[in-house]
């Protein structure tokens, strides 16, 4: 079965700072890659995917994704954070073909200091 | 306005005193899920269907049942609820495929006593 790895699990930053947030999954074949958001008390959106393609994935509000197959990474970037993307921050990967869908990362606490 | 929506978005309930906790999506999406999160461990997948009359377990479904009579409907149902089940749940929906994005209902936070 597939995993995903989140290693920072709080993460403090100054508006402006630039951030990134680390994931790894473990699993042999092809994998579809997402980054989910969870703003405070609200329900999960999604930020932006990766299926095929390009390996630079651009979302919403200015976050960005690289996906290095080699390293079975998919981190998560932003040059410049702001208050507002304080968040909880979730990496989900699902096998390509598989029925069940997005297995999480525990999630990054991002706080964002004004 | 394309939504899932769950009910309650709160419920405090006693050890063993049965409980339904709806949700509805008005997408027309043939998948459906429910999920646990709990600190530090992240998301984790009860049950799953994949349309009306058809689910399967998730990762954690001990002590869970589901239904799927309709295909906006999920209800998550707890028999016999424990403390270990006080958690915050999610539904969610898509449509199939492995690169469909998931659209989640609010939250029903749990608590059993």
């Amino acid at each position: 079965a597939q995993s995903v790895s989140q290693h920072n699990h709080h993460v403090i930053l100054s508006e402006a700072a630039s951030l990134e947030l680390g994931c790894n999954y473990s699993y042999g074949g092809t994998v579809n890659l997402f980054w989910y958001v969870q703003y405070p008390g609200q329900h999960l959106q999604l930020l932006l995917k990766y299926f095929s393609g390009d390996p630079l994935v651009k979302g919403i509000k200015g976050f960005e994704a690289e996906f290095i197959k080699s390293k079975f990474s998919f981190n998560l970037r932003k040059p410049s954070v702001q208050w507002s993307d304080t968040a909880e921050y979730f990496c989900a990967v699902n096998p390509s073909g598989s029925a069940r869908q997005l297995t999480f990362g525990s999630g990054t606490q991002l706080t964002v200091l004004p | 306005e394309a939504q899932v929506t769950q009910n309650p978005r709160y419920l405090i309930t006693v050890t063993g005193k049965k409980l339904t906790v709806t949700c509805s999506q008005n997408m027309n999406h043939e998948y459906m899920s429910w999920y646990r999160q709990d600190p530090g461990l992240g998301l984790r997948q009860i049950y799953y269907s994949m349309n009306v009359e058809v689910t399967d377990k998730g990762d954690v479904p001990e002590g869970y049942k589901v239904s799927r009579k309709e295909k906006r409907n999920f209800p998550l149902i707890l028999e016999s609820p424990s403390p270990n089940q006080t958690s915050l749940y999610f539904c969610a929906s898509s449509w199939l495929g492995s690169a469909a994005e998931a659209f989640f209902g609010q939250g029903t936070r749990l608590t059993v006593v």
